[in-house]
């Protein structure tokens, strides 16, 4: 799987919304993008994907620039239960290789009351 | 409906004991996962299980690591004669195809070796 590029930590206010970003450079024409998180003591949870469009859900948004180089995960109004790990990861479809996935470093998101 | 559960939540050994690790996928999923997570580490991918084609273990750090799943459904994970390093939290995942769109994980086990 192509690399991506987080930032280690964000913050943000609760109420309002938040922007995570990642950067894949080398993203390849057939490479979903994935955006897991991970709570306090828990296991990772799913979040959303896209692969050209923007996509939405009900707990995100996911914008995708339209090189495909990066993209940023929005949580249109954060609550104390978005702090998390935040991770975006990219699956390519099946092709012989494993199909785990590859979790970087992902982004600490820090809410304020 | 009912998620991946996984068993034990935690489990104590001592150094070069085996211990086996289940995970109960979710019902209808055909793809299973194992990863683990080491304090302060990321995930890092372990197996991976497809229907009835054989696991893919390229992500086994050693022999000493062996997974099984029968009848498509339950696994187990297996690491004989555990070392220290092979404390972490292990974290079963589990999905509707090969290349699904989202993986379901189960609340991992807590390995210590001591």
């Amino acid at each position: 799987d192509a690399k991506t590029t987080q930032p280690n930590s964000m913050e943000s206010n609760e109420e309002e919304p938040v922007h995570l970003p990642c950067n894949h450079s080398t993203i390849s024409g057939t490479d979903y993008i994935h955006w897991y998180r991970q709570l306090p003591s828990q296991g990772p949870e799913y979040v959303i994907h896209g692969l050209t469009s923007n996509v939405n859900n009900r707990m995100a948004s996911l914008a995708i620039a339209e090189d495909r180089k990066s993209s940023t995960l929005i949580l249109h109004r954060a609550t104390l239960r978005d702090a998390a790990v935040y991770y975006c990861i990219l699956r390519a479809p099946l092709g012989g290789g494993a199909d785990g996935l590859t979790f970087g470093k992902g982004t600490h998101l820090i809410i304020q009351p | 409906g009912a998620g991946v559960s996984q068993s034990p939540s935690n489990k104590v050994t001592e150094k070069g004991k085996d211990v086996e690790l289940r995970c109960d996928p979710i019902s209808g999923h055909t793809a299973l996962y194992w990863y683990r997570q080491s304090l302060g580490q990321g995930l890092e991918f372990l197996i991976y299980f497809q229907g009835n084609s054989a696991p893919d273990k390229s992500g086994l750090p050693s022999d000493r690591f062996s997974a099984e799943r029968t009848g498509g459904s339950v696994s187990t994970l297996t690491i004989q004669r555990t070392q220290q390093e092979d404390s972490a939290v292990y974290l079963c995942a589990s999905s509707l195809g090969g290349f699904s769109y989202e993986q379901y994980f189960g609340p991992g086990t807590r390995l210590t070796v001591t």
